[in-house]
């Protein structure tokens, strides 16, 4: 049973530029979160896709955007990166069923220079 | 607003010292609290699930127990593969979002 997935695994950008990390979820999942972890700090909660449409937004401007497909994958993009955008980002998967536990994926590491 | 805290930051214990994480929450109408476990590097790993005050998990040497205000994870005699970040998380009555703590290290030497 494939758990989460995540690509790329590492990236280094530039500030100004735009990037796009990708999921897909657990086998038989049909929910996808996206989470942004700082260096010490915990994970904080950026949104969550369910049937395509955004369910849920955490405290992250607009620059942060996304995309969920029928396949139940997404797409995590993020325009104009700023320094501080540099953390790891998680994608976690669930069904959608009330506050069912979220399966994580190994992230993907965003280093913007 | 909504918080998880967890104590103590970093937790350093011999093999077979056993002893306890804390999570105290403030949360709106908790639907659940949650553990996990995140070695250097790597997606959290899910461990438990608690949803009512009372109520307890087990997973070979993690006990995972639910109050009112806290959580709390009994690690009973650790072997150094259990040194990890150990993560709280708590789902609340607005969503699905789940609110975490910092996290405890934990690091158990031999």
């Amino acid at each position: 049973d494939a758990g989460v997935t995540q690509s790329p695994t590492h990236l280094i950008k530039t500030r100004g530029q735009q990037v796009t990390l990708r999921c897909s979820p657990k086998s038989g999942h049909d929910t996808v979160s996206w989470y942004q972890q700082a260096l010490g700090q915990g994970p904080q909660f950026i949104f969550q896709y369910y049937e395509e449409e955004e369910r849920q937004r955490g405290n992250f401007p607009d620059r942060f955007s996304g995309h969920q497909f029928p396949n139940y994958s997404s797409e995590l993009n993020v325009n104009a990166l700023l320094l501080g955008d540099s953390a790891l980002y998680l994608c976690a998967s669930s069904l959608e069923r009330g506050l069912e536990t979220q399966y994580f994926g190994p992230g993907t590491r965003l280093l913007v220079l | 607003e909504d918080q998880v805290t967890q104590s103590p930051e970093a937790l350093r214990l011999q093999e077979g010292e056993s002893s306890s994480l804390n999570c105290s929450y403030t949360v709106s109408g908790l639907r659940g609290l949650f553990w996990y476990r995140q070695d250097p590097g790597k997606g959290p790993e899910f461990l438990f699930t608690l949803y009512s005050a009372g109520e307890e998990k087990e997973k070979e040497r993690l006990k995972a127990t639910l109050t009112k205000k806290e959580s709390f994870l009994h690690i009973t005699a650790p072997k150094p593969e259990d040194s990890a970040t150990y993560l709280c998380a708590a789902g609340n009555q607005a969503g699905t979002a789940l609110i975490f703590g910092k996290g405890t290290t934990l690091s158990v030497s031999s």
